[in-house]
C-alpha cells in the first residue's frame, strides 16, 4: 500500500503564480486534510473534507482553495502565490470520526520567491 | 485558533536516558494521538488513545490519556539515537464531527550517543 502520496515533493514559485498540489490515498478513507507546517508552529489545518464532493475551511484557509471530486484525491490550489505561503504542506487522511488517526503524506516543500 | 501546549519544546539527552513530554489543553478531548516526524518526512503515528485514563505502550514508548481528558503524556524509555526527531501530540474534540485534529507545537528530541 502506498498510503498517502503527495505530488510534487518540491516546488519553487514566483509571487503571483498559481499551482495545484495533489494528494492521493489508497486506504478508502472518508476524511482528508491539508496542513501547513512552519517552524515553531506545529501543523495548522488549511482545509479539510469529510467526504467526496465536500470541503470546509480549517484554521488558516485564506489564499487556498481545495476540491475533492473523487474520494481518493484531495487537491490544494494556490491561485496567486505569496511569499507568506512558503511552507511545507502535508496531506493527511483518516478513516472516520471515531477512529481519527490521521495518516500523513511525505510533504511538499514550497518556496515562493 | 486553539492550540495545545506541548512541553518541553526541546530536549537534549544522553543515549539510554528516559524521556518524558506532555501536552495540555484548556478543553476536553475525546482522542489523543502522538506522532513522530523525522527530517524531511511526514508525521508517523506512534500511539492512539481513546479513553480517559488509558495507558498504552508501543515498544519503548508509553502514552497516557489524562483522567481530566485535558492532557496526555508520552514517555520513551532507554532512548537510542534513532529516537531523534520531533514529537507531536494531537487531540480531537469530543464535539467534533469532522475528525479534525489540533496539534501541539512539537518537542524536538536530540540524543547524544
Amino acid at each position: 500500500n502506498a498510503g498517502v502520496t503527495q505530488t510534487p515533493k518540491f516546488r519553487v514559485l514566483k509571487t503571483g503564480q498559481s499551482m495545484t498540489l495533489l494528494c492521493a490515498q489508497d486506504m478508502n478513507h472518508e476524511y482528508m486534510y491539508w496542513y501547513r507546517q512552519d517552524p515553531g508552529m506545529g501543523l495548522r489545518l488549511i482545509h479539510y473534507s469529510v467526504g467526496e464532493g465536500t470541503t470546509a475551511k480549517g484554521e488558516v484557509p485564506d489564499g487556498y482553495n481545495v476540491s475533492r471530486l473523487k474520494k481518493q484525491n484531495f487537491l490544494l490550489g494556490l491561485e496567486s502565490a505569496a511569499p507568506s505561503q512558503t511552507s511545507v504542506y502535508f496531506c493527511a487522511s483518516s478513516y472516520s470520526i471515531v477512529y481519527t488517526e490521521a495518516f500523513f503524506g511525505q510533504g511538499t516543500r514550497l518556496t515562493v520567491v | 485558533g486553539q492550540q495545545l501546549n506541548q512541553s518541553p519544546q526541546s530536549m537534549f539527552i544522553q543515549e539510554g536516558e528516559d524521556v518524558s513530554m506532555n501536552c495540555t489543553s484548556s478543553s476536553i478531548f475525546n482522542t489523543w494521538l502522538w506522532y513522530k516526524q523525522d527530517p524531511g518526512e511526514g508525521p508517523v503515528l506512534l500511539i492512539a488513545l481513546y479513553k480517559a485514563g488509558e495507558l498504552t505502550s508501543n515498544g519503548r514508548l508509553t502514552a497516557q490519556f489524562g483522567i481530566t481528558r485535558k492532557d496526555s503524556f508520552l514517555n520513551i524509555s532507554a532512548s537510542i539515537p534513532s529516537d531523534v526527531g520531533i514529537y507531536f501530540c494531537a487531540g480531537c474534540h469530543g464535539s467534533s464531527n469532522t475528525g479534525k485534529l489540533i496539534f501541539g507545537q512539537g518537542t524536538t528530541l536530540q540524543v547524544k550517543p
